[in-house]
């Protein structure tokens, strides 16, 4: 059964600090990884895709891959209020198309 | 230009009964997934379909379920004699090629009496 963990939460971080969200996963063949956006009642955005073991930056989000130890992070800058929700973690095998994704972290951004 | 939208956005329905959700996918993407997700979870996948491919059926829950897509756009999923455990939010998105970039649609979101 392949997995993606990821840390319930929630998350409570200050507005203007660094959020950092992680996530493990389970098949080491896995080649593409996503991080989703979700607020309450709705339905879920991409935010950021990676590829390549490093990091991967656009504007506040910075997406982490390394493949060896099958961990993928998400670090947000400067935390707004805005960016309070459940962030979630996506992870696709080997040139397939399924995609499995991680239960997800609540994150607060604190005013 | 147009996203993903779904039909309909709430359905109840009586225990036993069948129901039928539709997912019209963004223009030109070949890509389309089905995925529920109940209260507080997280994302279940149920089924995909690529292009002229085989759809993978594996996240069906049961043969209650199933789903099809035709003329590789509009998709719809079905469930016969539906139980109250099929309770849920039943999400559908649609990527383009091997980006597997998915971008949802708003969802139906579904309550069997």
């Amino acid at each position: 059964q392949k997995e993606v963990e990821q840390n319930s939460g929630p998350l409570s971080v200050p507005e203007g600090a660094i959020a950092s969200l992680n996530c493990t996963y389970s098949d080491r063949g896995s080649q593409s990884f996503f991080w989703y956006r979700q607020y309450s009642g709705k339905s879920p955005e991409l935010i950021m895709s990676i590829y390549s073991n490093g990091d991967k930056e656009d504007g506040r989000f910075t997406a982490q891959l390394n493949k060896a130890s099958q961990y993928v992070s998400l670090l947000i800058r400067d935390s707004q209020p805005s960016d309070s929700a459940t962030y979630l973690c996506a992870v696709n095998g080997d040139g397939g198309f399924k995609t499995i994704f991680g239960a997800g972290t609540r994150l607060f951004v604190k005013a | 230009g147009a996203g993903v939208s779904q039909s309909p956005s709430n359905k109840v329905t009586e225990k036993g009964k069948d129901v039928e959700l539709r997912c019209d996918p963004i223009s030109g993407h070949t890509a389309l997934y089905w995925y529920r997700q109940s209260l507080g979870q997280g994302l279940e996948f149920l089924i995909y379909f690529q292009g002229n491919s085989a759809p993978d059926k594996s996240g069906l829950p049961s043969d209650r379920f199933s789903a099809e897509r035709t003329g590789g756009s509009v998709s719809t999923l079905t469930i016969q004699r539906t139980q109250q455990e099929d309770s849920a939010v039943y999400l559908c998105a649609s990527s383009f090629g091997r980006s597997y970039e998915q971008y949802f649609g708003p969802g139906t979101r579904l309550t069997v009496t």
